[in-house]
């Protein structure tokens, strides 16, 4: 079965304070994601990893960083947190697209979710 | 990725069927159709997806129309755990690009399974 899983459901920071998202997952995929979703903004992609030690910039990278150490591991780090990070943020993941990897991969399977807020 | 038209809300009663319309008239030879729903503060569970024909797994049904510009996902005995926001997408699949098949939802349809 596929299997996602994010340390922490719900997380409070305080501005200022670096904070780490874990995100893992057993199946194999070469693909991770970071999304945030807001009301009525929909997801939206912060930052991709096509493989280990690889990322891609998404579409609001900034305040953010990743890193991806190990094929099933995927963390993103808010380097000094700041209220407009107050979101839910979610991570997902896929086989490999083509293209040497950076294409369109498969079926994207996402985790439970951390609902960040940050004071 | 092609745009895709849902009705913002339906109601259902439980043990019926839940039938949900899509509309996706400008989808490319080589997209596929996706369902994804989301439970309220949980993340998106992956449902079900299709090229054009039928499909069928554990969880629902899919109907996709012989031209391709409309689909049907079905919940055949829909139960109060099926209330959630339903999201029809259609996508590319292990094709090239730099898009990275990011994933654009829109606003989904709620659907409300009642007692």
């Amino acid at each position: 079965d596929v299997k996602v899983t994010q340390s922490s459901r719900y997380l409070v920071k305080r501005t200022g304070e670096k904070v780490f998202l874990e995100c893992v997952q057993d199946m194999d995929h070469e693909n991770m994601f970071w999304y945030r979703q807001d009301p009525g903004l929909g997801l939206r992609l912060i930052y991709f990893s096509y493989d280990v030690k690889m990322k891609e910039k998404g579409d609001i990278p900034e305040g953010y960083s990743v890193s991806r150490e190990k094929k099933e591991r995927f963390s993103l780090i808010l380097e000094s947190a700041s209220t407009n990070q107050t979101s839910m943020y979610l991570c997902a993941s896929s086989l490999a697209g083509l293209a040497g990897g950076k294409g369109i991969g498969g079926t994207q399977y996402f985790g439970p979710g951390t609902r960040l807020t940050v004071l | 990725d092609a745009k895709t038209t849902q009705p913002p809300s339906m109601d259902c009663a439980e043990g019926r069927a839940a039938n949900l319309p899509c509309n996706h008239s400008t989808i490319s030879g080589n997209e596929y159709v996706y369902w994804y729903r989301q439970i309220h503060s949980q993340g998106p569970q992956y449902i079900i997806h299709g090229l054009k024909n039928n499909e069928t797994n554990e969880m629902a049904s899919l109907i996709i129309t012989e031209d391709r510009k409309s689909s049907t996902l079905i919940l055949p005995h829909a139960t109060l755990r099926d209330t959630a926001v339903y999201y029809c997408i259609v996508r590319a699949l292990f094709a090239g690009g730099t898009s990275y098949g990011k994933l654009t939802f829109g606003q989904g349809t709620i659907l409300t399974v009642h007692p």
